[in-house]
């Protein structure tokens, strides 16, 4: 699987956009992009997942570069429950496992 | 809520020992992954089962073993337990398929001492 670079943490002020990026320059074509958050002590929340087109739901928006190498989870309006570590993960399409990395500690303050 | 459910929700064993992991799978789901995730780490995936048989192996020795039943849930197996063994465990389950997301339950605390 690609590997995947996060920022280590990061602060966000609570009611504005939080936007989280991530590096991916080694994905493949047939290669997914995923996103899952880790509230303390909780088990892993899915939140978002594309290919190549940009994606939104109820949660997030997802945007992918073109070249496919980057991408940015965007939580549009961060709330204090919205503090967890986010992980970025690199999927083959075929393949179930979740490879995880060390994620992106976020911080929503009030 | 995610619909899969965990038991226990805390364990201490002592090394040595042997311990069962149980997972009830979301509704439907029939594709169950676990999950070791020690203090300040991201999850590992240990294996995976896909309608009974393993279709999945992290780096985990055998002595990490599993089932999982025609109802889909399934159980995770650890024998002769080390105290590197201490960590949360974590099942997700899933519909399977090249584009579809796991939920995971709220994991096993398992300390080992």
């Amino acid at each position: 699987d690609a590997k995947t670079t996060q920022p280590t943490s990061m602060d966000c002020a609570e009611g504005r956009a939080a936007n989280l990026p991530c590096n991916h320059s080694t994905i493949s074509g047939n290669e997914y992009v995923y996103w899952y958050r880790q509230i303390h002590s909780q088990g892993p929340q899915y939140i978002i997942h594309g290919l190549k087109n940009n994606e939104t739901n109820e949660m997030a928006s997802l945007i992918i570069t073109e070249d496919r190498k980057s991408s940015t989870l965007i939580l549009p309006h961060a709330t204090l429950r919205d503090t967890a570590v986010y992980y970025c993960i690199v999927r083959v399409i075929d393949d179930y496992k979740l490879s995880f990395g060390a994620g992106t500690t976020v911080t929503v303050r009030a | 809520e995610t619909g899969v459910t965990q038991s226990p929700t805390h364990l201490i064993k002592t090394r040595g020992q042997q311990v069962t992991l149980r997972c009830s799978s979301q509704s439907g789901h029939n594709t169950v992954s676990w999950y070791q995730q020690a203090l300040g780490q991201g999850p590992q995936f240990i294996f995976q089962y896909y309608r009974e048989e393993e279709n999945g192996r992290g780096n985990f020795p055998p002595r990490f073993s599993g089932l999982q039943f025609p109802n889909y849930s399934s159980e995770l197996n650890v024998n002769a337990l080390e105290l590197d063994d201490s960590a949360l465990y974590l099942c997700a389950s899933s519909l399977g398929g090249p584009d579809t997301e796991a939920f995971f339950g709220q994991g096993t605390r398992l300390t080992v001492v």
